[in-house]
């Protein structure tokens, strides 16, 4: 079945401008997870969506970040102002309803650069 | 949640059995432990996860001691396209947990 898809691939942005990246995940898949890792690091943990609610929003970087869930599905993430520092690879994640966050599908991913 | 301790990079050729342990010694009682795969420009790839003794599916096997202070990923027969970052991952993993990625194991498996 279809994976974890996410758009755009690619995307260069001016800083101070707005950007959304989007995640289509898993269908039937609950919980939706947010990421980014930039060059070199791990994995950072930005925001979790359980159905269209977020109950854990901790790792946000700043107000600038904000995300989105509708029907279920559909996650949008959009960062307001882009800085240089915005610069990484945005990944999207889901897992299905019968087991814990263990066991988490990723996207491709998004690789914003700001410019 | 447990801290993780895990080579930086391993080598290997073609055709061998790779190991690779993680420490974890804060491990508490609810923690599952669980491995994940990332190959350059992809997402990570769930591989294997498991709580006690062995655990094996047609990838990998997880071998965890009675103590759970560690475990050990075994990758049999590696070949080229296993060259990837492997994570080793604890934590109780209920719903809505995020996973916390390190820096992860770097396998280079040459000819």
């Amino acid at each position: 079945g279809a994976g974890v898809s996410q758009s755009p691939s690619n995307k260069v942005t001016e800083k101070g401008k707005d950007v959304e990246l989007r995640c289509d995940p898993i269908s039937g898949h609950t919980a939706l997870y947010w990421y980014r890792q930039s060059l070199g690091q791990g994995l950072e943990f930005l925001i979790y969506f359980q159905g269209n609610s977020a109950p854990d929003k901790s790792g946000l970087p700043s107000d600038r970040f904000s995300a989105e869930r509708t029907g279920g599905s559909v996650s949008t993430l959009t960062i307001q102002r882009t800085q240089q520092e915005d610069s990484a690879v945005y990944l999207c994640a889901s897992s299905p309803p019968t087991s814990g966050s263990g066991e988490q599908y990723f996207g491709p991913g998004t690789r914003l650069t700001v410019t | 949640l447990a801290k993780t301790t895990q080579p930086i990079s391993m080598d290997s050729y073609e055709g061998q059995e790779v190991n690779i342990t993680c420490s974890h010694n804060n491990i508490a009682t609810n923690d599952y432990i669980t491995w994940y795969q990332q190959f350059p420009s992809q997402g990570p790839r769930f591989i294997i996860q498991g709580y006690k003794t062995k655990v094996t599916n047609e990838v990998a096997s997880l071998f965890i001691p009675a103590d759970r202070k560690s475990s050990t990923l075994s990758l049999p027969r590696v070949s080229l396209s296993d060259t990837a970052v492997y994570y080793c991952l604890v934590g109780d993993h209920q719903a809505g947990t995020a996973l916390i990625f390190g820096k992860g194991t770097t396998l280079s498996v040459s000819s």
